[in-house]
């Protein structure tokens, strides 16, 4: 059974960081690309970053780049996302979805999602 | 980026009537469009791939049609459970972009 695991949310400061983590199980980990989709409260859903299955390619939403990094541990079957310099309107339930492809960056969806670690960002 | 607006934004229906949403991109997607569900509390489900194709154990009362700019989700004989807030989304076009959701609730 595939199963996507978020951890790491919390409550940050403005202008702190976070890291955030995907674990993924049940299926071969190399092979598909992972997102992370967030949602703010009471708000839809929107793209915010996605890397490859190998970890070569990554993509980032014009919002969150030069201040979010992407990256994959394949030995711990895990995608991290590291939020810095964050700020009130990144405050969201954040998801990571399975791409049913290695390359992210083909015309097709997100087969398998989590259930989300919610970042607040409060002073 | 392509911009998905679904319509309308609350359905108001009781179990047993069927449910038409529409998605309208602002440009061609050809049939890259998908669907998802998303219960309260819960993360949201693919329903429907490729404009038409139901994901793995989604039931035949989903489906899906269109092509271009102009989407329809249907689901017929609608049961308690399918109460929820559907997304569309495409990813032809870069970055991969979400309709607003369409909010299909019990009368």
């Amino acid at each position: 059974e595939v199963q996507l695991l978020e951890s790491g949310g919390g409550l940050v400061q403005p202008g702190g960081s976070l890291r955030l983590s995907c674990a993924g199980s049940g299926f071969i980990f190399p092979s598909h690309g992972v997102h992370w989709v967030r949602q703010a409260p009471g708000k839809g859903l929107e793209w915010v970053s996605g890397i490859s299955g190998n970890g070569d390619s990554t993509y980032y939403a014009d919002s969150v780049k030069g201040r979010f990094t992407i990256s994959r541990d394949t030995a711990k079957n895990t995608v991290f996302l590291q939020l810095s310099s964050l700020r009130a309107e990144d405050a969201a339930l954040y998801y990571c979805a399975r791409d049913p492809t290695a390359t992210v960056i083909a015309a097709t969806h997100f087969d398998f999602w989590g259930l989300g670690t919610l970042v607040t960002v409060s002073s | 980026e392509v911009v998905l607006t679904q319509s309308p934004a609350t359905m108001s229906l009781s179990a047993g009537e069927g449910a038409t949403l529409s998605c309208r991109a602002s440009q061609s997607i050809s049939s890259y469009l998908n669907w998802y569900q998303q219960k309260p509390g819960q993360a949201p489900r693919l329903l429907i791939y490729d404009a038409s194709t139901r994901a793995t154990g989604i039931p035949a009362k989903f489906s899906g049609s269109g092509s271009g700019t102009d989407f329809t989700l249907t689901i017929s004989s609608l049961e308690p459970e399918d109460f929820a807030v559907y997304y569309c989304q495409q990813r032809i076009h870069w970055p991969p972009t979400f309709g607003g959701g369409a909010k299909v609730e019990i009368k």
